[in-house]
């Protein structure tokens, strides 16, 4: 079965400083892949997504990320935080060709901004 | 363009009672899928919808069942409820069965068994 493993629970960064959330995967193919945030008392919102193409995808928000077909992960990253990117961030997944939206989701890492 | 909204936004139930969580769609998205969110945890995927039918489901026993409307509105029944139901429910929907995993998400029900 697949699974996502998003290693780091909490994230304390300072306003201004780089920001990078880890993500991982186990699947049999290459699956269709996802960055959602959740504000506090919000649903969720995607960030970015890769399907194939280029490893390195852009977002919302000033929000990137990066696949890494031999380590199997695709990490988020910002160079320059704000305080409002406080919030919930969850990696996803999905299979490729799949025919519905049965989205496998990570734990998710909590993000503190800290002026 | 109006998002998703889901109703009510919060409930109180006890335990053995039924609950009906409703949710209306995207215009425009006819696939509607529900997910459930326990605290500290990632949401879990219960089941979607697509033309009014069921399109996959999760592993949630048959207690947890659905329904989508011609309008391709949404609801969430759950019966004979378990203090292990506590969390809270997203509703989701997509355009055409995309199957592409870009879901448009409400804010959530969130759902508190006593």
């Amino acid at each position: 079965a697949q699974s996502v493993t998003q290693p780091d629970i909490h994230i304390t960064v300072s306003e201004g400083a780089s920001l990078e959330l880890r993500c991982n995967y186990s699947y049999g193919a290459t699956p269709y892949l996802f960055w959602y945030v959740q504000s506090p008392g919000q649903g969720l919102q995607l960030l970015l997504k890769y399907f194939s193409g280029d490893t390195l995808v852009q977002g919302i928000k000033g929000f990137e990320a990066e696949f890494k077909r031999s380590q199997s992960s695709f990490n988020l990253r910002k160079p320059s935080v704000h305080w409002s990117d406080a919030a919930e961030y969850f990696c996803a997944v999905v299979p490729q060709f799949f025919g519905n939206e049965k989205l496998t989701f990570g734990t998710g890492t909590r993000l503190t901004i800290i002026p | 363009e109006t998002g998703v909204t889901q109703s009510p936004t919060h409930l109180i139930k006890t335990r053995g009672q039924q609950v009906t969580l409703r949710c209306s769609s995207q215009s425009g998205h006819n696939t509607v899928s529900w997910y459930q969110q326990a605290l500290g945890q990632g949401p879990q995927f219960i089941f979607q919808y697509y033309r009014e039918e069921e399109n996959g489901r999760g592993n949630f026993p048959p207690r947890f069942s659905g329904l989508q409307f011609p309008n391709y509105s949404s609801e969430l029944n759950v019966n004979a409820l378990e203090l292990d139901d506590s969390a809270l429910y997203l509703c989701a929907s997509s355009p055409a069965g995309a199957g592409t995993g870009e879901l448009f998400f409400g804010e959530g029900s969130r759902l508190t068994v006593l």
